[in-house]
């Protein structure tokens, strides 16, 4: 079946500092969307992509589709102790026996030391 | 306020001792979901339902029930629940299954302990 693999599983960072979490799938998507769920909370939703090659901001966050719709990446420029959390990427499978089916990634948890 | 109510949002029970979670969403979604979230694996899909009447397993359907008689409905059954099914556990909702308009609407989570 469909399996949806991100990386890393933790990151710590200095607040300030960059960060970046990749997701891969092991087959095409139609889509891709990411969550993000303080602790304690939980997600709730950041982005979808849909084309091929995509790349959507949201003031310090960066969202790419890869051109195969197969992986994405989620980056955050100069952190800060409000991006603490975990992120999850989801897909939508594009075709096959699992036609419709959101599957999520592992999740990377987040934090920042000021 | 558009939103999905899960209830308990605690609970400790023993093994074998039926239980139900109960998930009500008020946004009219079509597609309502059950998630377990353990540490390390991520959010696993339990079931689903796209509409009324309709349910299908996810990743990890054993041990649980489910059932979607009215569209805002879709409790989650453990009919003789087990350690293994400690967890914290996400009800989830979308206007639309599939094909583009499914961003999911999450409830706040029931943490559930078996002895």
């Amino acid at each position: 079946g469909q399996q949806v693999m991100q990386i890393p599983q933790y990151q710590h960072v200095q607040e300030g500092e960059d960060f970046t979490t990749y997701c891969n799938s092991s087959t095409t998507l139609s889509n891709i969307q990411w969550y993000k769920q303080r602790p304690g909370g939980h997600p709730v939703f950041l982005i979808q992509l849909v084309k091929s090659g995509e790349v959507k901001k949201q003031k310090r966050l960066t969202f790419q589709f890869g051109e195969a719709k197969k992986n994405s990446s989620l980056h955050i420029t100069a952190t800060q102790t409000t991006d603490v959390g975990t992120y999850f990427c989801a897909g939508l499978n594009a075709g096959g026996t699992s036609y419709g089916k959101l599957t999520f990634g592992q999740g990377t948890i987040l934090t920042v030391h000021p | 306020e558009a939103q999905v109510t899960q209830n308990p949002r605690y609970l400790i029970t023993v093994t074998g001792k039926k239980l139900t979670v109960t998930c009500s969403q008020n946004m009219n979604h079509e597609y309502m979901s059950w998630y377990r979230q353990d540490p390390g694996l991520g959010l696993r899909q339990i079931y689903y339902s796209m509409n009324v009447e309709v349910t299908d397993k996810g990743d990890v359907p054993e041990g649980y029930k489910v059932s979607r008689k009215e569209k805002r409905n879709f409790p989650l059954i453990l009919e003789s629940p087990s350690p293994n099914q400690t967890s914290l556990y996400f009800c989830a909702s979308s206007f639309r299954g599939f094909s583009g308009a499914n961003v999911l609407t999450f409830g706040a989570g029931s943490r559930l302990t078996v002895l």
